[in-house]
Order: C-alpha cells, then sequence, then structure tokens
C-alpha cells in the first residue's frame, strides 16, 4: 500500500477553517485519496474521498494538488465536535474492496 | 436507517478463556471487516470477507484468532486462550462494494480487557 505523512497533531479555533495536509508522493494512478476521522470513543468515519478533481461534502472539501502527491481536508468552520484523529489513506480502486491502511493521523484539536 | 452493530460493548475475561465478539453489518453490504485498536496504538487490520471469495486473513496475529461469516451476514470474531496483549478495542465495519469507491462504515467497536 502507498504510504501517506501527516503531521501527529494540529490545532485550531472554533468557527475558523482547518486545513489538514496529507502527502503521498508515491501514489499510483489508480489510488483514491481516502479521509476518515476517528472521534473520541468511537469507530472510524468516513469523511470524503477523491481521485484527481476537488471534492465538496457536506462535512469538508478535499483539495487534491495536480501532480496528486498531496491532498489537503479543508473544514471549512470548525467546530468542538470536529476533535478528532484524521486519516488520510490510499486505496487501489484496481483491487476492489480492500482493508484500510491506518497511519498515525492527525490528531485535531479545536480551541473553544 | 441502522448502521453496524456490535455485542457486547465490553467484555471482561480471564486469562486462558476464549471469547466470542460479534458483528451486524449493514444489511446488503457484502465486504465485512475486522480491526483492532490497543490503547495507544493505531488501527490494525485483521481480516476480511467479500462475498463468496476466500477472506483475507492476512492481518491475523496468530492462530488463536478465527473469523466466520455465516450467511453472508452477521460475523463473529473468535480468540482462544486468550492473552493480556489481546486487550483491545475490536472494530467491525461493512462496505458495498461498488467500482471506486468502498466507504467502509465502521460499527461502535467491542472494548475486550484480558486480565
Amino acid at each position: 500500500d502507498a504510504k501517506t505523512t501527516q503531521p501527529n497533531s494540529m490545532e485550531s479555533n472554533e468557527e475558523e477553517p482547518v486545513h489538514l495536509p496529507c502527502n503521498h508522493s508515491t501514489i499510483s494512478g489508480t489510488d483514491y485519496i481516502h479521509w476518515y476521522r476517528q472521534l473520541p470513543s468511537q469507530g472510524p468515519e468516513y469523511v470524503i474521498h477523491g481521485l484527481t478533481s476537488n471534492v465538496n461534502n457536506r462535512m469538508a472539501s478535499l483539495a487534491i494538488a495536480e501532480d496528486r502527491k498531496s491532498s489537503t481536508l479543508i473544514l471549512h468552520r470548525a467546530t468542538l465536535r470536529d476533535a478528532a484523529v484524521y486519516y488520510c489513506i490510499l486505496r487501489d480502486a484496481s483491487q476492489g474492496a480492500q482493508k484500510l491502511v491506518f497511519g498515525q493521523g492527525t490528531r485535531l484539536t479545536i480551541n473553544p | 436507517g441502522a448502521g453496524v452493530s456490535q455485542s457486547p460493548s465490553n467484555k471482561v475475561t480471564e486469562k486462558g478463556k476464549d471469547v466470542e465478539l460479534r458483528c451486524d453489518p449493514i444489511s446488503g453490504h457484502t465486504a465485512l471487516y475486522w480491526y483492532r485498536q490497543s490503547l495507544g496504538q493505531g488501527l490494525e487490520f485483521l481480516i476480511y470477507f467479500q462475498g463468496n471469495s476466500a477472506p483475507d486473513k492476512s492481518g491475523l496475529p496468530s492462530d488463536r484468532f478465527s473469523a466466520e461469516r455465516t450467511g453472508g451476514s452477521v460475523s463473529t470474531l473468535t480468540i482462544q486462550r486468550t492473552q493480556q496483549e489481546d486487550s483491545a478495542v475490536y472494530l467491525c465495519a461493512s462496505s458495498l462494494v461498488i467500482a471506486g469507491n468502498y466507504e467502509q462504515y465502521f460499527g461502535p467497536g467491542t472494548r475486550l480487557t484480558v486480565t
């Protein structure tokens, strides 16, 4: 599995935007970029995924670099509930359903 | 709709005993996964089932661990002769298998404590 690199932790203030970076320099052409987050004492939950184009959904936006070697998860207006560990994961779509390989993720702290 | 459910939510067992953990996936999801998360550790893949294919058991840490999925739905993870290092939160997830999108839905987990 292609590897991703994320900062161990980040901190932001409530109601401000948050940009969570992820580097994936060895990404292959069939790798999708997935983001999951894990709130305290809960199982992970899907946030967003993309292949080449930027993506938006109700939770967040995903900005993908033109060379696809990095991406950024954007929370437009952070709330206290967004405090979680955020995982950036590459998944090869040509391989069918497959396990998620979690790294250490970024622990996001939101200050009131 | 109903999400992935797991039971029990908490299990305390004595070292050497066998335990069974249950997962009820979302109805219609053909893929089912087991992961575990030890205290202070990341999420570790254990096993996954997809339809009628042979399961991928590559993440099982020892032969004390086994899992089955009956009727393409409910799954049971069994740990025999439990050890203290088996203490962790065991998470189950399920997904549809649609080209390009394999979003996994996780259950709340079973917290296993081996004393």
